[in-house]
């Protein structure tokens, strides 16, 4: 069965610094895996996926993550966080099924951002 | 613009009543999901449908029913049966294949 960890419930960053928020999934194949953005009391915005080919994927909102398969990892960084990053953030491993995404969410990482 | 709308956005529902979430894609995918969000849960499959008329239970069925009579429209039934059922739910949609899901702004539902 597939499955998603995120290690880190809740990061406090100031702005301007860096971020790394870390992913481990477990699946027998390789997988397709995503990011997810989520606002307060809203849905989920795609903020990159990764399916084959080069493992460094770059994203929306000046985001990227980087696959690297003897890790079982799927990191998501930003060089320079603003405020406006402040969210939760969720990873995500899919498998296709038939005709159906199977895709198994992580518990999310909330960001806070500090002045 | 295409997306999901999923309406409404806060409900209310006195304990032992039965109460439908709308859901409404026209993004012309096939497939849409039910999903159940608590917090510090992540996010839990309820039901999915991959086309018109057919539907299957995903982990947390119990106490929810679908119905996708159209390729645009999977409310969700959240009934009386279902013993826990103040959430944020959240409706998605995808094309068969792996490009992701789009999610709806999702409907807050409270038992009084």
């Amino acid at each position: 069965a597939q499955s998603v960890t995120q290690p880190d419930i809740h990061i406090t960053v100031s702005e301007g610094a860096s971020l790394e928020l870390r992913c481990n999934y477990s699946y027998g194949a390789t997988p397709y895996l995503f990011w997810y953005v989520q606002s307060p009391g809203q849905g989920l915005q795609l903020l990159l996926k990764y399916f084959s080919g080069d493992t460094l994927v770059q994203g929306i909102k000046g985001f990227e993550a980087e696959f690297k398969r003897s890790q079982s990892s799927f990191n998501l960084r930003k060089p320079s966080v603003h405020w406006s990053d402040a969210a939760e953030y969720f990873c995500a491993v899919g498998s296709p099924s038939g005709g159906y995404q199977k895709v198994t969410f992580g518990t999310g990482t909330k960001l806070q951002v500090i002045p | 613009d295409g997306g999901i709308t999923q309406s409404p956005k806060y409900l209310f529902r006195k304990e032992g009543q039965n109460v439908t979430l709308s859901c409404e894609q026209n993004l012309n995918h096939d497939a849409m999901y039910w999903y159940r969000q608590d917090p510090g849960q992540g996010l839990r499959l309820i039901y999915y449908s991959q086309i018109v008329n057919d539907f299957q239970k995903g982990d947390i069925a119990e106490g929810y029913s679908v119905s996708r009579e159209k390729k645009e429209s999977f409310p969700l039934t959240v009934t009386s049966a279902q013993k826990n059922p103040t959430a944020f739910y959240l409706c998605a949609s995808s094309h068969t294949g792996g490009n992701g899901y789009t999610f709806g702004s999702g409907t807050r539902l409270t038992v009084v």
